[in-house]
């Protein structure tokens, strides 16, 4: 599987815009970017994915580089409750093996009020 | 309703004892996954069901067997309980080109 290379930590202000890099040179033709979040004491949820094109969704933004080696999650206005650990994924097209996901280490995201 | 749901949430337990995670999600998808969260936080795939047939185990010591009675439930058994084996068992299901829905974790723990 390609791997993904995301910071440690980042933190963000309550209200304000995030923008959570990946990195991902190694990626194939075939694979889709894809995001989770794990909350504290939960299991992952998923945020957005895409393929080429930007990506918008009720919960983020996806943006991706036009040669598709990195991408960023953006969230418009961080609340408290956007504190999580957020996951950068590369999986596969098959349509039954999105969920055969490989964790990397993610993003810590830590919200101040 | 809960798209996912395990049990039990917590289970803790003797060295050398056998015990079983349940999961069942009312979603109607065909694959199913179990994966293991470790005292450091790192998700590890363990293993995935299509329609009640195994596709991936991903080299899990054969003290893990999971079963799948039918294509919404997937039950985790481990046989002789280790120390190592305390973790967060998360359950997870797709369906054909949508995202993982994930369980709440069961917290095992052996003593």
């Amino acid at each position: 599987d390609a791997k993904t290379t995301q910071p440690n930590s980042m933190e963000s202000n309550e209200e304000e815009p995030v923008h959570l890099p990946c990195n991902h040179s190694t990626i194939s033709g075939t694979d889709y970017i894809h995001w989770y979040r794990q909350l504290p004491s939960q299991g992952p949820e998923y945020v957005i994915h895409g393929l080429t094109s930007n990506v918008n969704n009720r919960m983020a933004s996806l943006a991706i580089a036009e040669d598709r080696k990195s991408s960023t999650l953006i969230l418009h206005r961080a609340t408290l409750r956007d504190a999580a650990v957020y996951y950068c994924i590369l999986a596969n097209a098959g349509g039954t093996s999105y969920g055969k996901l490989t964790f990397g280490q993610g993003t810590i995201l830590t919200v101040h009020p | 309703d809960t798209a996912v749901s395990q049990t039990p949430k917590y289970l803790v337990t003797q060295m050398g004892n056998d015990k079983s995670i349940k999961c069942e999600q009312n979603l109607g998808h065909d694959t199913m996954y179990w994966y293991k969260q470790d005292s450091k936080k790192f998700l590890k795939i363990m293993f995935s069901y299509n329609n009640k047939e195994l596709i991936i185990n991903e080299t899990v010591p054969n003290r893990f067997s999971p079963k799948s009675p039918d294509k919404a439930h997937l039950n985790l058994h481990i046989n002789s309980l280790e120390l190592g084996d305390s973790a967060v068992y998360f359950c997870a299901s797709n369906g054909a080109f949508t995202e993982a829905f994930f369980g709440q974790g069961t917290r095992l723990t052996v003593v």
